[in-house]
């Protein structure tokens, strides 16, 4: 069984700029959740998809999008950059939108400069 | 809104202690209570996951214990190695929702 597995590992960007990161879910998984972890602090929920539908969002603004394809693996987009979105991304899959146990990705490590 | 807390946030112990790593959260409606590990810059591995009508569960020297009325859970490591020192998070899921909050984690480091 395939675990969750996270591309690109780490990234350098610059403000303003536009990134995406990438997420391919477990085998058997249907729900992906994305978390933004700054330096020192636990991970934050961002957004939830659920068979390609957007599933719960937290407290992110628009320009933090996402998107889930038919085979499940996700995309987290982020625009115009700022210095605080640097921080680990971190990607969660689940059997179902329910309260199942999520499995972590080993995280893309972001930084903005 | 829920909050969890962890203390301590630091923790420093010689191998072979047993010790306590707490977690309180502010809404005692939860689904259920995990705890994680995190080395540094990497991914959460899952330690240990309590249901809400449970009390406590236990993996190898891990035992994660929970008091849903009191909004209190505790994780015991025994006899600690130094292949222990990691960051530990609690995390909860709150009845009605599938998304976790997290603490900030408690840092362990234990020395040979």
């Amino acid at each position: 069984e395939t675990g969750v597995t996270q591309s690109p590992t780490h990234l350098i960007k610059t403000r303003g700029q536009q990134v995406t990161l990438r997420c391919s879910s477990q085998s058997g998984h249907n729900t992906v959740s994305w978390y933004q972890q700054a330096l020192g602090q636990g991970p934050q929920f961002i957004f939830q998809y659920y068979r390609e539908e957007e599933n719960g969002r937290g407290n992110f603004p628009p320009r933090f999008s996402g998107l889930q394809f038919p085979n499940y693996s996700s995309e987290l987009n982020v625009n115009a950059l700022e210095l605080d979105d640097s921080a680990l991304y971190l990607c969660a899959s689940s059997r179902s939108r329910g309260q199942e146990t999520q499995y972590f990705g080993p995280g893309t490590r972001l930084l903005v400069l | 809104k829920q909050e969890v807390t962890q203390i301590p946030a630091a923790l420093s112990v010689p191998e072979g202690e047993n010790l306590v790593l707490n977690c309180s959260f502010t809404d005692s409606a939860i689904y259920n209570l995990q705890w994680f590990r995190q080395d540094p810059g990497k991914g959460l591995t899952s330690l240990l996951l309590i249901q809400s009508s449970q009390r406590e569960q236990t993996s190898g020297r891990l035992n994660a214990s929970l008091d849903k009325s009191s909004g209190r859970s505790t994780l015991y490591i025994a006899a600690s190695q130094p292949g222990d020192s990691a960051t530990y998070l609690c995390a909860v899921i709150l009845s009605g929702y599938s998304t976790l909050t997290f603490g900030k984690g408690t840092m362990l480091l234990v020395s040979p």
